[in-house]
């Protein structure tokens, strides 16, 4: 197994054209993060799923973003007319339900609208 | 107030220096991780830790569940360091709250 992998690592979009991202967990990790992170800030939970089911929502989670786990493997994050200020860094983790069980992170999608 | 405090923001370090990262937290967790980016972007989690202290190599994390603070030590400090250092609390779904990161810079 080869980590968290994202795609794409970088993406760069007129302002109101939709993007999409799309993170492969490790295999056996049952549960999908989709965090999101701004210049000089940690990152801020966006949503999270459970198999293919997605359980949380934050309420940064506009109407325009929409998340999918269709198969309980790969996710898909979509961001509908994008905004200058949906540039960040899209951050992707993974873990196996339970505390003990450690957390990876993919390398991030660094999305830039301008 | 932010749900996870980090102190300090900024660090500058001389090579060698024995280096101090706190991290405080008003929520109640299951664990608390200390987590490694660089530039670019990616993120390395360091440790997980529910009680007592962990050590690997020159870092060490302790953690205090009554007093809800944790702190990351680095002793002989090295420009490899450079980094910012994320201190994330997990919650009981979890999911990860993040303080908003000490930026360290090491000059030899």
């Amino acid at each position: 197994d080869t980590g968290v992998s994202q795609d794409p690592r970088h993406k760069i979009t007129k302002r109101g054209q939709n993007v999409t991202f799309r993170c492969d967990p490790i295999s056996e990790h049952n549960r999908l993060y989709w965090y999101r992170q701004t210049l000089g800030q940690g990152p801020e939970f966006l949503t999270y799923f459970q198999n293919e089911a997605q359980l949380e929502k934050s309420r940064l989670l506009s109407d325009r973003f929409s998340a999918e786990r269709p198969k309980g493997s790969f996710s898909t994050l979509e961001i509908q007319r994008t905004e200058q200020g949906d540039s960040a860094m899209y951050l992707c983790a993974s873990s196996l339900s339970g505390t003990g069980s450690g957390y990876t992170f993919g390398s991030g999608t660094r999305l830039t609208v301008v | 107030k932010n749900e996870v405090e980090q102190s300090p923001q900024n660090l500058t370090a001389q090579e060698g220096e024995f280096i101090t990262i706190n991290c405080s937290y008003s929520v109640g967790i299951s664990a608390l991780h200390w987590l490694q980016q660089h530039p670019g972007g990616g993120i390395v989690s360091l440790f997980m830790l529910s009680s007592g202290k962990k050590k690997h190599g020159r870092l060490i994390a302790t953690i205090n569940i009554q007093e809800k603070h944790s702190s990351l030590h680095i002793t002989a400090s090295h420009p490899r360091d450079s980094a910012v250092y994320i201190c994330a609390v997990r919650s009981n779904t979890d999911k990860l709250i993040f303080g908003t990161g000490t930026r360290l810079q090491v000059f030899p």
